[in-house]
């Protein structure tokens, strides 16, 4: 099974400072899409941002960036300057385009005041 | 544009019983998939349909079943409710994916809370 692996259950960051929740995920196939969704206590998933495989460079979104790394299949999503509103679970997920989107058990990120 | 809608947003019901979940998906959104959502197992793919066809199913038991109708709204069905079914159901609709070259991005509805007592 190709999997997606997040080994953070649980993450807190200062209001301001960054923080970095971690992805790894496992696939045999060389062109894919790796994405981060967040989904807020209202539950409504959106998403973050995402990646194509084929692409050397990291995606940025404003705030939100990742680190790459495709040889050691490694995708983490770093968040600068943290804002209240970005507590919520993150979910790294990943998909070839044809197959559906599988997903990892989440990281629930708390930001502190 | 209006989001993906689901209804009921949230169902209470009975082992034994069968319950029906509806997704509207976004305006021109021709592709619908489901997803089931538990503190255990996090989220687990169920089903996607385009064009009123199905063309990816997940490993759930057959009493999972859905439909897609022409105005691309779906449905998904759970007969014979178990206690396990507990779950919120999410859905998802997106523009038909490319041959090549990109990827249409899923926007999700805001779920259905299923209780199964």
């Amino acid at each position: 099974a190709q999997t997606v692996t997040q080994s953070q259950p649980e993450m807190s960051v200062q209001e301001a400072e960054t923080v970095t929740l971690s992805c790894t995920y496992d696939t045999s196939e060389s062109d894919y899409y790796l994405f981060w969704y967040k989904q807020p206590p209202s539950r409504q998933m959106i998403l973050v941002i995402r990646q194509e495989a084929y692409k050397q460079q990291n995606a940025t979104e404003n705030r939100f960036s990742v680190n790459f790394q495709k040889a050691a299949k490694s995708f983490s999503l770093k968040i600068s300057d943290s804002q209240l509103g970005d507590a919520a679970m993150y979910f790294c997920a990943r998909t070839s385009g044809n197959t559906p989107l599988v997903f990892g058990k989440g990281t629930r990120l708390s930001v502190i005041a | 544009k209006a989001g993906v809608t689901q209804t009921p947003r949230y169902l209470i019901k009975t082992r034994g019983q069968q319950v029906t979940l509806s997704c509207s998906p976004i305006s021109g959104h021709r592709s619908v998939s489901w997803y089931q959502q538990t503190p255990g197992q996090g989220l687990q793919f169920l089903f996607e349909y385009f064009s009123e066809t199905q063309r990816n199913k997940g490993n759930f038991p057959g009493r999972f079943s859905g439909r897609q109708f022409s105005n691309s709204r779906s449905e998904m069905n759970v007969s014979t409710l178990e206690l396990g079914d507990s779950a919120l159901y999410l859905c998802a609709s997106s523009l038909p994916q490319r041959q090549r070259g990109g990827l249409n991005e899923q926007f999700f509805g805001p779920g259905t809370r299923l209780t199964v007592l």
